[in-house]
């Protein structure tokens, strides 16, 4: 079954710090991965997304995730961390099995950053 | 203007009483979803729709039903609520290629 591991709960970072989330994936071929940040109050906002090609694939607010398919991972870095980037953030599987998007989401990651 | 919305923002409700929450879209996309979010378990699938005439279940449709009232609009009722059903509830839409839009959710306590 398809299913969607972030490890970590809780990431506290201090301001400019780098940063990464990981994000590992039980998936029975080459998965669609996204990445999600949620702020508080806010609805869900798309960071980056791998469906194919380049591993390495950039985001919005100068993130970046790399696909490592023999770590069935897909872990979200960024090098310098600000203060607005605290939120939480989920990684999601998308089997379009049948053209069907439907995306499965890991428990998130809830960072915290200290000025 | 947002792309998606969802109203009411907050509810709050008693057992028993049926509950529906609604969800419009601007974007003209023919796929809508409606997720709960329960604090470590992420999000979860409740129902999805393809179009007008296509519905479906998700992984935990149990206690809920939905009704997709035109392409734009995708309404989730909770018909006798209970306490358990208290949770973040997220309406997204999809063009059905890659990404979701997530509209800003609506909190639902459930007393």
């Amino acid at each position: 079954a398809q299913s969607v591991t972030q490890p970590d709960i809780h990431i506290t970072v201090s301001e400019g710090a780098s940063l990464e989330l990981r994000c590992n994936y039980s998936y029975g071929a080459t998965p669609y991965l996204f990445w999600y940040v949620q702020s508080p109050g806010q609805g869900l906002q798309l960071l980056l997304k791998y469906f194919s090609g380049d591993t390495l694939v950039q985001g919005i607010k100068g993130f970046e995730a790399e696909f490592k398919r023999s770590q069935s991972s897909f872990n979200l870095r960024k090098p310098s961390v600000h203060w607005s980037d605290a939120a939480e953030y989920f990684c999601a599987v998308g089997p379009f099995s049948g053209g069907y998007n439907k995306l499965i989401f890991g428990a998130g990651t809830r960072l915290a950053v200290h000025p | 203007d947002a792309d998606v919305t969802q109203t009411p923002r907050n509810r709050i409700t008693k057992t028993g009483k049926r509950i529906m929450l609604e969800c419009s879209q601007t974007k003209g996309h023919d796929r809508m979803y409606w997720y709960r979010q329960d604090p470590g378990l992420g999000l979860r699938l409740i129902y999805y729709s393809f179009d007008v005439k296509d519905i479906n279940k998700g992984e935990i449709s149990d206690g809920y039903s939905v009704s997709r009232q035109a392409q734009a609009k995708f309404s989730l009722s909770l018909e006798s609520a209970i306490p358990n059903q208290t949770a973040l509830y997220f309406c997204a839409t999809s063009d059905g290629r890659d990404t979701q839009y997530f509209g800003p959710g609506t909190r639902l306590t459930v007393l």
